[in-house]
């Protein structure tokens, strides 16, 4: 398996502007992690889905970020309207939960956000 | 709400010595911890994975210990290579949420 695919690897982006990071889980896995990586806050995560279903978006910074997973395969972060504030590294990671599984979360390479 | 906090922050240490990394956490009902591994630039990834029911995991020159009851865990490296520099960063596992610390970047000095 690839693992988990993010994409872009680096977006460079102006204030204001839409941002959209998207998000490819591992096959299989039935549930799906955004995380947010900066240097005075350290990892964070954002929001949680399982079977395709937003569980947990406390997280979620305000309103300008929304999240979606249409369907097992995808999922996307979208900023509107960026702000300088959000310039971070996005990681998404995805798990099996259920059963007798560990509960392992395998992490994409990330989506570094600059916004100027 | 869970707090992880990891001892040091940074090491620097040179070739060969053992290094010992520290990690402790306020709720100790977790499910599991996790070591995970960064290098800059780049993603996680994970080391060793210790369920609750266990006290320690080894794989080649990493160990890690748990002690759920007094919410501290330890990697050990042993015979720290170069290729060991990189930002270590200890998770818990609550419900279905990974808690992170703030990480410990160790720099082996050849």
């Amino acid at each position: 398996d690839a693992g988990v695919i993010q994409s872009p690897r680096h977006e460079v982006t102006e204030m204001g502007q839409e941002v959209t990071l998207r998000c490819k889980p591992i096959s299989g896995h039935n549930s799906l992690f955004w995380y947010r990586q900066t240097m005075m806050r350290g990892l964070e995560l954002l929001i949680y889905f399982n079977n395709n279903v937003p569980i947990d978006d406390s997280g979620m910074p305000e309103d300008r970020f929304s999240a979606k997973m249409p369907n097992a395969s995808f999922s996307t972060l979208k900023i509107q309207p960026s702000e300088p504030r959000d310039s971070a590294v996005y990681f998404c990671a995805s798990s099996f939960s259920g059963g007798e599984s560990k509960n392992i979360q395998y992490f994409g390479a990330g989506t570094r956000l600059s916004v100027l | 709400k869970q707090e992880v906090t990891q001892i040091p922050a940074a090491l620097s240490v040179p070739e060969g010595e053992n290094l010992v990394l520290n990690c402790s956490f306020t709720d100790s009902a977790i499910y599991n911890l996790q070591w995970f591994r960064q290098d800059p630039g780049k993603g996680l990834t994970s080391l060793l994975l210790i369920q609750s029911s266990q006290r320690e995991q080894t794989s080649g020159r990493l160990n890690a210990s748990l002690d759920k009851s007094s919410g501290r865990s330890t990697l050990y490296i042993a015979a720290s290579q170069p290729g060991d520099s990189a930002t270590y960063l200890c998770a818990v596992f609550n419900d279905y949420k990974l808690s992170f610390g703030a990480g410990t970047t160790v720099t082996v000095r050849a």
